[in-house]
């Protein structure tokens, strides 16, 4: 059972392009959920979503962020127009169904440099 | 406040016992858990414990909680060189779909 899959690790932007970063949860885990973790700072949480649901984006900025899980394929953050203060490493987690308030598995991570 | 805290930096010596602390501010956790980042890698979960336990032993691993103080302790016993990581302390406000982290400490082991 392959774990929570993240790509690319690392990824490189000018300013104003466009960054898409993807998740794919453990096998059999329907809920996902993203967390920033700025330099030398823990992780915060940006949004949480089941398949082709939104649950809780309270962590999202209001602008240039979204974030999908479509009922086929990874999850997909994606941030327009990408600002240096975007550079970040970007995580990824999975829970089962039945343990969504339990246990979170993280991916390695989308480290990305706005240049 | 809403931040959870640790303390920035520890270091021990091999073979020495490690305790890494934590405050975390909502009393209606459910569970609180203590996560482990090496250079470069994503986060790996070590242990959780629910709200209404006082410690939960796993092999080296010891945490405390004292849920009066909102205290968090990881005890690791005889700490390794492979030890040496962030850990991080996370926990889950009113045992709700998010987590809230706190800022890491970085343990460094000497020999």
């Amino acid at each position: 059972n392959a774990g929570v899959m993240q790509n690319p690790r690392h990824l490189v932007r000018r300013r104003g392009q466009e960054a898409r970063l993807r998740c794919s949860p453990m096998k059999g885990h329907s809920h996902v959920y993203w967390y920033r973790q700025l330099p030398e700072e823990g992780l915060k949480f940006m949004v949480y979503l089941q398949k082709e649901n939104i649950i809780d984006e309270s962590g999202m900025p209001k602008e240039r962020f979204s974030a999908e899980f479509p009922k086929e394929g990874p999850s997909i953050l994606r941030i327009q127009q990408v600002v240096r203060g975007d550079s970040a490493a970007y995580f990824c987690a999975s829970s089962p169904k039945d343990r969504q308030n339990t246990e979170a598995f993280f991916g390695q991570g989308t480290r990305l440099t706005v240049v | 406040g809403e931040d959870v805290e640790q303390s920035l930096f520890l270091s021990v010596r091999e073979g020495d016992s490690s305790v890494i602390n934590c405050t975390y501010t909502d009393s209606s956790s459910t569970y609180l858990y203590w996560y482990k980042q090496e250079p470069g890698a994503g986060l790996q979960l070590l242990t959780y414990i629910f709200s209404n336990m006082d410690m939960k032993q796993d092999q080296r691993l010891t945490v405390l909680l004292n849920k009066k103080d909102k205290h968090l302790s990881l005890r690791i016993a005889d700490t390794q060189t492979g030890d040496s990581a962030i850990y991080f302390c996370a926990e889950r406000p009113g045992g709700g779909n998010k987590l809230t982290f706190g800022t890491g400490t970085q343990l460094k082991v000497e020999l």
